[in-house]
């Protein structure tokens, strides 16, 4: 049984440079989502993918946050010009739609620091 | 707007109960999780509700009323493997989970 997939586990950056994120979810799971979570912190939302389409996108997150599920399999989020402040855990989930509670399945989360 | 609200930290004892508590004001609200996390590590589910009433699942309960936009983990028995953020979650409609900043339950000896 191979559960969400993300990867890299950790990268470190320096500020503004651009890193990518890559996430495999569980394989008949339709549903992606992007969480974004830092230290005594809840996951916050960032956004979420149905198949192939991005269907909603936080407000808050900024225009240097992209991502993208193309094949509607896996997904990967882009962040340009990184700050200090995007320093996180960046948690992808998955999860089959509307089937029994809905709950959503956590990979173990990219680690990124920026210097 | 969302707001998810449950206490930052608790403490308890081996053997003993604890409940956690959670009160939410979300729009769409359409069911309550609850999910653990233990440091360094992604959250595992641990119990949904979506009508009031009292859900079991072993050494873990939970409880909800819509009416009062209000939620508790209760934990029996507890282990020193509990010690761990417990996080409490809404979901919107039926898209994404909306989470409080979770509560770090430390369980002494």
């Amino acid at each position: 049984d191979t559960g969400v997939s993300q990867n890299p586990r950790h990268k470190i950056t320096k500020r503004g440079q651009n890193v990518t994120f890559r996430c495999d979810p569980i394989s008949e799971h339709n549903r992606l989502y992007w969480y974004r979570q830092t230290l005594g912190q809840g996951p916050e939302f960032l956004t979420y993918f149905q198949n192939e389409a991005q269907l909603e996108k936080s407000r808050l997150l900024s225009d240097r946050f992209s991502a993208e599920r193309p094949k509607g399999s896996f997904s990967t989020l882009e962040i340009q010009r990184t700050e200090q402040g995007d320093s996180a855990m960046y948690l992808c989930a998955s999860s089959p739609q509307q089937v029994n509670t809905g709950e959503l399945f956590f990979g173990e989360g990219s680690r990124l620091t920026v210097l | 707007g969302q707001n998810i609200d449950q206490p930052t930290e608790m403490t308890a004892t081996e053997g003993a109960i604890v409940q956690i508590n959670c009160t939410y004001q979300t729009s769409g609200f359409n069911g309550l999780f609850w999910y653990q996390q233990h440091a360094g590590e992604a959250p595992t589910f641990l119990s949904y509700n979506v009508l009031d009433g009292l859900e079991e699942k072993g050494r873990f309960s939970s409880f909800l009323s819509r009416s009062k936009g209000y939620s508790y983990l209760l934990l029996k028995e507890l282990q020193m493997k509990d010690s761990a953020s417990y996080l409490c979650a809404a979901r919107v409609n039926t898209d994404k989970l909306i989470f409080g900043t979770g509560t770090r339950l430390q369980v002494f000896p």
